[in-house]
Parts: C-alpha cells; structure tokens; sequence
C-alpha cells in the first residue's frame, strides 16, 4: 500500500508565525486528509481534501491539493503553542476505503 | 460527531502471553474497522482491514495467525495480539468509516516484557 512522504519531517517555529508542512503520495487518491496526533495520543481528524478540489480553508487551516503533482500542503497560519504535535496526510485511494498515512511532520510552535 | 471508543488505553503483558485489544462504534454501525501499528517516532502502518460478517484483509507482512480480528458484530471489532513478545510492543490504533471521514479510537499503548 502506498505511503504518503512528507516534508519536512520536523519544523520548530515561533508562536505566530506560519507552519506549512508538504505531502507527496504515489498513486491516484479519492481524497486526501490532514491529521494531528499529540504525542502518544489518538489522531485529530483536521480536514479532508477531495480529488476534485484544489484547496479548503477550515479555521486557520488552509490545505491545498495538486493532483498533477500528487502533492498536497497543509499551512497553519497563526501558530500558537498549542499547534504543537505531528501532523500526518492520509490518503484514500480506489474503491476501497482503506486510509494510509504519510510519514508526518513533528511541529514544534516556541511561545 | 461519530466516536470509536477503544480498550484499553494502555497494557502491560508478559512474553507469551495474548493481549485483546476493543474497538466499540458508538452511535453508528462500522461495517468496516481499520488497524494500524505505531512504532515510537513513526507514522501508521496499516495491520489489516476487519469486515462485518467476512474474514479479516491483512496487509503484506503482517501475521494473521498472530494478530487475529474478528469483527463480530456491527459495533465491535477486536484485535488479539497472540503470544506477543517484546518487539510487538507498539501503539495500537483502529479506525471506522463514518459518515463524515473516519473516527479514529483513541489507541492502545502495548508493552511486552
């Protein structure tokens, strides 16, 4: 199953700053999610991308998806210490619903 | 929103023996349950597919006789680590499809000593 690459694999930033953090993947999607998981806790589903759309804003939270490239990017504007844990991109790909995940990005946010 | 409650949160076994690991629906029925493996400092592997009703869909390289789901009804998937030794000690964590994406259980931290 394919997994997703991401980029970089740790970022350290100033509060109030911006975090952007990249996702290659391999083959075609469905769609593409962006998680958060705070150290050794379950995941935070933030927000879900489809095939079809090129970006989606949710909060402070803009991703962007580039099918031609199999690449997607999740900026986090406005970083605050509690931003702080690893974010993954999942994706979702043929008629099944199977999810597999990047390799995440572990985000450190300095107040 | 859609909850998977999972159990336990965290345990502790001896080598040799099997640990049992719960995944309960809450509020909506999940006809499919995904598992996925964490090493410390890695991403999610996905372990296998558990189906309502059908046997199990393991992913290459994962043991089905040593790690057995059974998914017995539509609210409940569980995930039996047979004879567990210290290197399956890992964080354990399923996930449903739900209506809006998936909901992810909060996840098992498993140490084998």
């Amino acid at each position: 199953s394919q997994q997703g690459e991401e980029d970089p694999q740790a970022l350290s930033i100033q509060g109030g700053e911006n975090a952007t953090m990249n996702c290659s993947y391999k083959t075609s999607i469905n769609n593409l999610q962006w998680y958060r998981q705070n150290s050794g806790r379950g995941l935070v589903h933030l927000i879900l991308i489809r095939s079809n759309e090129r970006e989606k804003h949710s909060g402070r939270l803009r991703v962007t998806l580039d099918t031609s490239k199999k690449s997607s990017s999740l900026l986090i504007t406005a970083s605050r210490a509690a931003d702080t844990a690893s974010y993954f991109c999942a994706m979702n790909s043929g008629g099944y619903q199977k999810v597999t995940f990047g390799t995440g990005t572990k985000l450190q946010v300095i107040p | 929103g859609a909850v998977v409650s999972q159990h336990p949160s965290r345990v502790i076994c001896k080598s040799g023996t099997s640990v049992k690991i719960e995944c309960r629906s809450l509020d909506f029925q999940a006809t499919t349950m995904f598992w996925y493996r964490q090493f410390p400092k890695q991403s999610l592997m996905l372990m296998a597919t558990s189906n309502e009703g059908s046997k199990a869909t393991y992913e290459q390289g994962v043991e089905k006789d040593k790690f057995l789901i059974n998914h017995a009804s539509l609210t409940l998937s569980t995930l039996t680590v047979t004879s567990a030794h210290p290197e399956d000690s890992s964080f354990y964590i399923c996930s449903a499809p739900d209506a809006y994406g998936y909901t992810f259980g909060s996840g098992t931290r498993l140490t084998v000593v």
